[in-house]
């Protein structure tokens, strides 16, 4: 089992939709997340942090983390062509050394006008 | 202030040249990271230094030599490269080195070996 899981995608949705972007990880007692968006050819560019359970909501961004059920998510409301890209899940294993953020294969995301 | 410089953008080098890859962050942060990046693959840690010194080395081939001058700068020095090195090479910071530590990263050097 990967250590942090992401629908590969594509995923396509029309404009002003939501998209539905989720990550499942593996260690139950991961305490960071984060998710990254990476326009192709550009580097990654933070969108969200979130470690306690719940939403977390920042403009067009709501963040949702179930540390029980070992998964995160991130919906973007009333999408825009401008918000397609590649959705990287990151999460920061404790028992690793810190620093160490695992990436998930990353969801491209495509808004069609 | 949330930038992270790298330089150069681009490099071309051949399999028995020295070049170095160079990153500077002027946050005050701690801790600075050296990622690679293959085409649609996730980036993959290769070095973290915390306060100056080196704290992880993912495995990362001797060719490969990562340097820090100081809390400001992180070189990346290249020898002897293999056309598999090819990839983009990104640089990060954040505040410390711990948990809940948001890293933020650099336009990266994206890196061509011949």
């Amino acid at each position: 089992q990967k250590e942090v899981e992401q629908n590969s995608g594509p995923l396509s949705v029309p404009e002003g939709a939501i998209a539905s972007l989720n990550c499942t990880y593996s260690d139950r007692v991961s305490q960071s997340f984060f998710w990254y968006r990476q326009y192709s050819g550009k580097s990654p560019e933070l969108i969200m942090s979130i470690y306690s359970n719940g939403d977390k909501e920042d403009g067009r961004f709501t963040a949702q983390l179930n540390k029980a059920s070992q998964y995160v998510s991130l919906l973007i409301r009333d999408s825009q062509p401008s918000d397609s890209a590649t959705y990287l899940c990151a999460v920061d294993m404790i028992y690793n050394q810190g620093g160490k953020l695992i990436f998930g294969q990353g969801t491209e995301l495509s808004v069609k006008p | 202030d949330t930038e992270v410089t790298q330089t150069p953008k681009h490099l071309v080098m051949g399999m028995t040249n020295k070049k170095s890859l160079k990153c500077e962050q002027h946050m005050g942060h701690r801790a600075m990271y050296w990622y690679k990046q293959k085409a649609k693959k996730p980036p993959e840690l290769m070095f973290v230094y915390s306060y100056e010194k080196l704290s992880i080395n993912e495995s990362v081939p001797s060719r490969f030599s990562p340097e820090c001058p100081n809390s400001s700068l992180l070189n990346l020095h290249l020898h002897a490269l293999q056309p598999e090195d090819s990839a983009l090479y990104l640089c990060a910071s954040s505040q410390g080195a711990g948990n809940k530590e948001t890293q933020y990263f650099g336009p990266g050097t994206r890196l061509l070996v011949l």
